[in-house]
């Protein structure tokens, strides 16, 4: 069974920096890609970024609203992934969720598991 | 960036019911879309995958269709496990995008 557990999350200074955890088990980490989405309270999904496997060259992809200051990176031999966000502001405030996925038929890569998310807050 | 537009935003339906709910996307996005149902305090859960490929475990009264840029959720016979915020999702092209959701309620 695929297990996605989130650490790291709290209270936060805007400006400041927060470096949240996932620790992955149940699938085989180092073929898989990682992603991290967010949930502003009441609002809808929002993507966040992604970390390819080794395959792939680790290589990442951002949504425009971080790039710039958060980091997804990953550690194959722990089976964690990690999201470094740097100068923090008070719309980054959302649970965030680490998610992995697998490829269709096509060769494409979509999510199908999450974590149970973890809570950032970014408030003077 | 590809725009996921979900309709309705909201809906009242009864158990029983059969439901559809609409995603369109700004562009082609061939068949590569996803389906998932979230509830309150919870993780959002996979339903559908490639438009209408059914996740293992998820009933069968849950269906998908469509292709290019007009997609739809369907539930038949809906449930009170059902109620729930449905998102559809394009992986197609980066940023992912997810729709705006529609809230499924009790009538």
């Amino acid at each position: 069974e695929v297990q996605l557990v989130e650490s790291g999350g709290g209270l936060v200074q805007p400006g400041g920096s927060l470096r949240l955890s996932c620790a992955a088990s149940g699938f085989t980490f180092s073929d898989h890609y990682m992603d991290w989405v967010r949930q502003a309270p009441g609002t809808g999904l929002e993507w966040v970024g992604r970390t390819r496997n080794r395959a792939r060259s680790y290589t990442t992809e951002y949504a425009a609203s971080v790039r710039g200051r958060f980091t997804v990176s990953r550690d194959d031999s722990k089976t964690s992934v990690y999201l470094q966000m740097n100068s923090l502001k008070t719309e980054d405030t959302a649970v965030y969720y680490c998610a992995t996925g697998t490829r269709d038929s096509r060769g494409h890569y979509f999510i199908d598991n999450w974590g149970q998310g973890n809570l950032v807050t970014v408030s003077p | 960036d590809i725009q996921m537009t979900q309709s309705p935003s909201s809906l009242s339906a009864s158990v029983g019911d059969r439901v559809t709910i609409t995603c369109r996307a700004s562009q082609d996005i061939s068949s590569f879309l996803v389906w998932f149902q979230q509830k309150p305090g919870k993780a959002p859960k996979s339903l559908i995958y490639a438009a209408s490929s059914l996740q293992s475990g998820v009933p069968s009264r849950f269906s998908g269709s469509g292709s290019g840029t007009d997609f739809s959720l369907t539930i038949s016979n809906l449930q009170p496990e059902d109620f729930a915020t449905y998102y559809c999702q394009q992986y197609n092209d980066y940023p992912l995008t997810f729709g705006g959701g529609t809230k499924v309620e009790i009538k």
